[in-house]
């Protein structure tokens, strides 16, 4: 067990529709990262927080935003969904962001299939 | 900007034998860490080993070791007597300016008994 809590495991949704991931972070870590996996797009950093402020954007859509909130546990937005949202969405903590982050803690993810 | 390339998409050995799994890797930080994690089915990423680019000596962690080239950018992973357990999805990793982690597309590894 990583610590790094993920809701739900399991999601499936209509095209245009919009849903809402969960993370929980380790307890301490400070940073949360979020990624996608899809089979054409392989492992994708999508946007990081640190303490609750958006420290780092990658590939992520305009369609989709993330928060981080006072207890630091961050959600990950998806609207507009397409079919080829479709993928699995990981989170990741580690106590500090920087290139000298040691380590990062992965959650289980959550498999979104949209319809 | 950081790019991880692996460039065996697919790798099979024997159980209790020795495999190398190839990582090269270009990051414009001066200092990084480099990492491989493991995938199995379950599609949890576990962390299998890590190394600082300061570090001359290669990181090892019990049957899984490292062979760091710093100047060909080279990383690769040596999985001694693999095991059936083994078998998974790795994928070589570096770190970027912000923490997040730049990945490989993966290589599979198929263990036969």
């Amino acid at each position: 067990d990583s610590g790094v809590t993920q809701t739900p495991k399991h999601l499936i949704t209509a095209t245009g529709q919009r849903v809402t991931l969960r993370c929980s972070p380790r307890s301490g870590d400070l940073s949360v990262y979020w990624y996608q996996q899809s089979l054409d797009q392989g492992l994708q950093f999508l946007i990081q927080y640190y303490n609750g402020e958006e420290r780092a954007k990658g590939n992520i859509l305009e369609r989709f935003s993330a928060q981080q909130f006072p207890d630091l546990h961050s959600e990950l937005n998806l609207s507009s969904l397409e079919l080829g949202d479709s993928a699995l969405y990981f989170c990741a903590s580690s106590a500090r962001g920087g290139p000298w982050a040691p380590r990062a803690f992965f959650g289980q993810g959550t498999r979104l299939t949209v319809v | 900007a950081q790019t991880v390339t692996q460039s065996q998409p697919e790798m099979s050995v024997q159980e209790a034998e020795t495999v190398t799994l190839s990582c090269t890797y270009d990051t414009s930080e001066s200092d990084y860490y480099l990492f491989w994690y493991k995938q199995p089915p379950s599609r949890q990423m576990i962390l299998v080993i890590r190394q600082e680019a300061y570090k001359q000596q290669n990181a090892t962690e019990n049957r899984f070791s490292v062979n760091f080239q710093k100047a060909a950018k080279s990383f690769s992973l040596k999985i001694s007597d693999s095991q059936l357990g083994d078998a998974a999805m790795y994928f070589c990793a570096t770190g970027g300016s912000q923490g997040n982690l730049i990945f490989g597309k993966g290589t599979k590894l198929s263990v036969k008994p």
